[in-house]
C-alpha cells in the first residue's frame, strides 16, 4: 500500500492567517483526497484533487477557503485561508490503496487562536 | 441526507469481545470499510468487506455484513487494552458517485482491565 508523509503533525495559527499542508505519496496515484475532522467528529470529504486539472469541492467547501494544488502525481497541499477558530480540526489527506481500501496521513491538527 | 450511524461509545473488559454496530445508507455500497483512529494519529485501515459477501474473517477481526438491513459490524475477540481506539465504518456510496469515502459518526471503544 502507498505511505503517505503528511506534514505538519500540527501548528498554532493566529487568525486571518493560512495555514498550508503537504501530503507526500510514496508512489503515483490518480486521485487524492483532503479531510476535516473537527473536534469530537467524524471525517468530512473537502475536496479530491486529481493531477493537472482543479480540485473538485464537496458542498460547503469552496477553492477561495481550502485551495489545493496537485502539481504532479505524489504531491498535494491544502491551504486553509483566513484562519478562524472554527477551522480547529484535523485535517487529513488520503489515496486510494492497492487492497481496495483507502490510505490516510498521519493527519495535522490545527488549533486556531 | 442520511448519516452512517454509530453507537458513540462501547466499554468492554479486557479478554472479553467487543462488538462494535455500523447502519449505512445506501445498498449499492460496494465496499464497506473499518477503521481505526487511535489517539493523535490517523486512521488505519482494519479490514474491509465487499458487498456480496455476508462475513469476513481476519485474526480476531471479523465483520458481519446484513444488506437487507444495511447492518454492518466488527467483532474484536480477545478485546486487548491496544484496542481502545475510535472505530468508523465507511461506505463508498454508489449514488454518491466517484470514489468517495462517508464515514460513520465513529464509536469509541474504552478498554478496562
Amino acid at each position: 500500500s502507498a505511505v503517505i508523509s503528511q506534514k505538519p503533525s500540527r501548528d498554532i495559527c493566529q487568525r486571518g492567517t493560512s495555514l498550508t499542508i503537504q501530503c507526500q505519496v510514496d508512489s503515483q496515484v490518480t486521485m487524492m483526497f483532503w479531510y476535516r475532522q473537527q473536534p469530537g467528529q467524524s471525517l468530512t470529504l473537502i475536496a479530491t484533487a486529481n493531477q493537472g486539472s482543479e480540485a473538485t469541492y464537496e458542498s460547503g467547501f469552496v477553492i477561495d477557503k481550502f485551495p489545493i494544488s496537485r502539481p504532479n502525481l505524489t504531491f498535494s497541499t491544502l491551504t486553509v485561508s483566513n484562519l478562524s477558530p472554527e477551522d480547529s480540526s484535523i485535517y487529513l489527506c488520503s489515496v486510494e490503496a492497492d487492497n481496495y481500501g483507502y490510505t490516510f496521513g498521519s493527519g495535522t491538527r490545527l488549533t486556531v487562536v | 441526507g442520511e448519516d452512517v450511524e454509530q453507537s458513540l461509545f462501547l466499554s468492554v473488559r479486557e479478554g472479553d469481545s467487543s462488538v462494535i454496530n455500523c447502519t449505512y445508507t445506501d445498498s449499492s455500497s460496494t465496499y464497506l470499510y473499518w477503521y481505526k483512529q487511535e489517539p493523535g494519529a490517523g486512521l488505519q485501515l482494519l479490514t474491509y468487506i465487499f458487498s456480496n459477501m455476508d462475513m469476513k474473517q481476519d485474526q480476531r477481526l471479523t465483520v458481519l455484513l446484513n444488506k437487507k438491513d444495511k447492518h454492518l459490524s466488527l467483532r474484536i475477540a480477545d478485546t486487548q487494552t491496544g484496542d481502545s481506539a475510535i472505530y468508523f465504518c465507511a461506505e463508498i456510496p454508489f449514488t454518491g458517485g466517484g470514489n468517495k469515502l462517508t464515514f460513520g459518526t465513529g464509536t469509541q471503544l474504552k478498554v478496562e482491565l
